[in-house]
């Protein structure tokens, strides 16, 4: 069954530095999605991404935040400089419709530790 | 601002029982529903999906949709401790953008 990758499954970064978040969607897939979860917190939507553009994000995905299609395949969720509230599990998730599949498809996840 | 309203539980049931779940949302545009169950410190899965009104059945799994009340529901016939999760509600709206409730847990009591 096809299936989102999301690489690395945990990530600790200081304060202050950069991070990148790397996700490979389902490959017919054409809308791409990050979200995150704080721990205990309802799954917040941040991006959307279609057509190599996005193509809506949310008040949280600010100044801070930039996605990418780098190469056709993956799709990257940077962090330019975290803050300790970047804590959190972020999710990938593409969308698509198929052979009895419709609807969001997430990945693993990565657990974001910003010390 | 579209809402997505869940009750936070925890609901507590018998093995057996019947588990009954419910979302409410506010955007009347909103076109599919979905439910997804979430294990602690996993990521959401697809339960069901549902765009008409009406029950949709999945073996133990029914989604209701009430478009008029703009009410949706789960219900889990013959819980099973595997069963005991987080359930979350999304609405899918116009732009393919979905909407998550802030989830229900659930506990199915052995």
């Amino acid at each position: 069954e096809p299936e989102v990758t999301q690489t690395p499954s945990h990530q600790v970064t200081q304060m202050g530095q950069e991070v990148i978040l790397r996700c490979v969607p389902i490959s017919n897939h054409l809308y791409f999605y990050w979200y995150r979860q704080i721990l205990g917190q309802k799954v917040e939507f941040l991006v959307s991404f279609y057509n190599n553009e996005i193509s809506e994000k949310s008040e949280i995905f600010d100044d801070q935040f930039s996605v990418e299609r780098p190469d056709g395949s993956n799709f990257t969720l940077k962090i330019r400089s975290t803050k300790l509230e970047d804590s959190a599990m972020y999710f990938c998730a593409s969308f698509g419709t198929g052979k009895g599949i419709y609807g969001y498809t997430f990945g693993s996840g990565t657990r974001l530790t910003v010390v | 601002q579209k809402e997505v309203e869940q009750n936070s539980g925890p609901l507590s049931v018998p093995e057996g029982a019947i588990a009954s779940l419910n979302c409410t949302y506010s955007d009347r545009g909103s076109q599919s529903f979905f439910w997804y169950r979430q294990y602690s410190g996993k990521s959401p899965e697809l339960i069901m999906f549902i765009y008409s009104n009406g029950d949709k059945e999945d073996g133990r799994f029914t989604a209701q949709l009430n478009k008029a009340s703009q009410y949706v529901s789960l219900l889990i016939r013959d819980s099973q401790p595997s069963d005991s999760a987080t359930y979350l509600c999304a609405v899918n709206t116009v732009g393919n953008q979905f909407y998550f409730g802030t989830g229900t847990s659930l506990t199915v009591i052995p």
